[in-house]
């Protein structure tokens, strides 16, 4: 496709339930991002992927969240036992190469996630 | 750790204003800096990306400038539309490939 693509775009989870929400990166592009945004506030960093490999998963705020990238395209954001905190948007995006680089980064609409 | 603030947090002007746009971080260390553009309900388009060893990019009717000395950047829209109506973010690069973000900058354009 043309741009980032994510998936669902809306989600309504109970707390304690489990979700999983997906990326499409644009094809080809190396680096791969996860940012939470909070109502209000800018994107925070979760992790990174240079192509199948996790590089940084500093920002993952616990060990409920958990991302993947087998095959160094599609990624995968998982949130185990999910609680009320844990409702923001989730945005994927790509760059070609490293963002260090220079390179633009691509944003997807989100995920919006809202546990109840 | 660091820290970017933009002020003001939000701003409504009428149609065919020039407005400035404020960015400020607290370490001067980074490898660039970005502007990027959020519609309501949407993800974020960047606008506009200034390396560290740049002073400023333009684009059509944005302008943006970078001080690293003293931690700022400026957005400059001239002669705005209602179509600019968004919230504008920037983000600096610190390196390690992870983007900080400042909270926003609401714009409303009246016309």
């Amino acid at each position: 496709g043309a741009g980032v693509s994510q998936s669902p775009r809306y989600k309504v989870a109970k707390r304690g339930q489990d979700v999983a929400l997906r990326c499409d990166p644009i094809s080809g592009h190396v680096s791969l991002f996860w940012y939470q945004q909070a109502l209000g506030q800018g994107p925070e960093f979760l992790t990174y992927f240079q192509n199948e490999a996790q590089l940084d998963k500093s920002g993952l705020p616990s060990d409920r969240f958990f991302a993947e990238r087998p095959e160094g395209s599609v990624s995968t954001l998982k949130i185990q036992r999910t609680q009320q905190e844990d409702s923001a948007v989730y945005l994927c995006a790509s760059s070609e190469w490293t963002a260090s680089s220079g390179n633009t980064i691509y944003f997807g609409e989100g995920s919006w996630l809202t546990v109840v | 750790k660091q820290e970017v603030t933009q002020i003001p947090a939000a701003l409504s002007v009428p149609e065919g204003e020039n407005l400035v746009l404020n960015c400020s971080f607290t370490d001067s260390a980074i490898y660039n800096l970005q502007w990027f553009r959020q519609d309501p309900g949407k993800g974020l388009t960047s606008l506009l990306l200034i390396q560290s060893s740049q002073r400023e990019q333009t684009s059509g009717r944005l302008n943006a400038s970078l001080d690293k000395s003293s931690g700022r950047s400026t957005l400059y829209i001239a002669a705005s539309q209602p179509g600019d109506s968004a919230t504008y973010l920037c983000a600096v690069n610190k390196g390690a490939q992870k983007l900080v973000f400042g909270q926003g900058t609401r714009l409303t354009i009246n016309p």
